[in-house]
């Protein structure tokens, strides 16, 4: 069965510093990868989206950035980490299908706290 | 891009009562429709979907419908129970392999005893 790693679970980090977090899934192959934040009390807004390695589209601007080095893996970093980036980051993967089209499966979410 | 948009933000029931969540669309390429159900700091659970060459879809006591041609679609939920409370979104998709997963602002569900 497929399942989706992603850590740390909790992330308390000082404003200026850098962040990475990471998400890996297992059990299949070729999925498609997404980066969502969900500030407090809010709704999921796409970060990021990976069809494949080294392929990764952007939703919005912003000081953060992700990248695919492996098939079943994703990161999201931030150089530079601004108060604004807090908030509950979850990554989920999805099969690549053309049809039909299959739901997406959730990362447990990192809570990072900038301070 | 696709634009979802979600109503009401927040909705409270009593037990036992049937509660309605509607959302629009905007990009008429969309064919996946899912529901997702939030409890307070976990990852958010698919609890129904929907594609885009089925009208209704129903399992138990929750269904969705979907209008293509209004490109609006609803979920409901009926006889509730207070475990249903939870933040509820929808999101729209479309496929071609670079399946883009947007989601709706969602909607508080707090279901009375």
């Amino acid at each position: 069965s497929q399942t989706i790693h992603q850590w740390p679970a909790t992330l308390v980090q000082p404003v200026g510093s850098p962040l990475s977090l990471e998400c890996t899934v297992e059990g299949t192959s070729n999925p498609n990868l997404y980066w969502y934040r969900q500030a407090a009390g809010r709704g999921l807004q796409l970060l990021f989206y990976s069809v494949g390695i080294g392929q990764i589209s952007s939703e919005v601007p912003q000081n953060l950035s992700a990248s695919r080095p492996q098939d079943r893996q994703f990161i999201l970093s931030s150089k530079k980490l601004l108060l604004s980036d807090s908030g509950f980051y979850l990554c989920a993967w999805a099969e690549r299908w053309l049809q039909p089209n299959t739901e997406a499966f959730f990362g447990q979410g990192t809570r990072l706290t900038v301070v | 891009g696709e634009n979802v948009e979600q109503h009401p933000s927040t909705l409270s029931v009593q037990e036992g009562d049937s509660a309605v969540i509607k959302c629009t669309y905007s990009d008429s390429a969309s064919n996946y429709f899912p529901w997702y159900k939030q409890e307070l700091g976990k990852r958010p659970q698919l609890i129904i979907d929907i594609r885009s060459n089925v009208g209704e879809k129903k399992d138990q006591r929750i269904a969705v419908t979907l209008n293509k041609t209004a490109k609006h679609f609803s979920l409901h939920i009926t006889e509730t129970q207070p475990e249903d409370s939870a933040v509820y979104f929808c999101a729209a998709s479309k496929g071609n392999y670079g399946q883009n997963f947007v989601f709706g602002p969602g909607t508080r569900l707090s279901v009375l005893p």
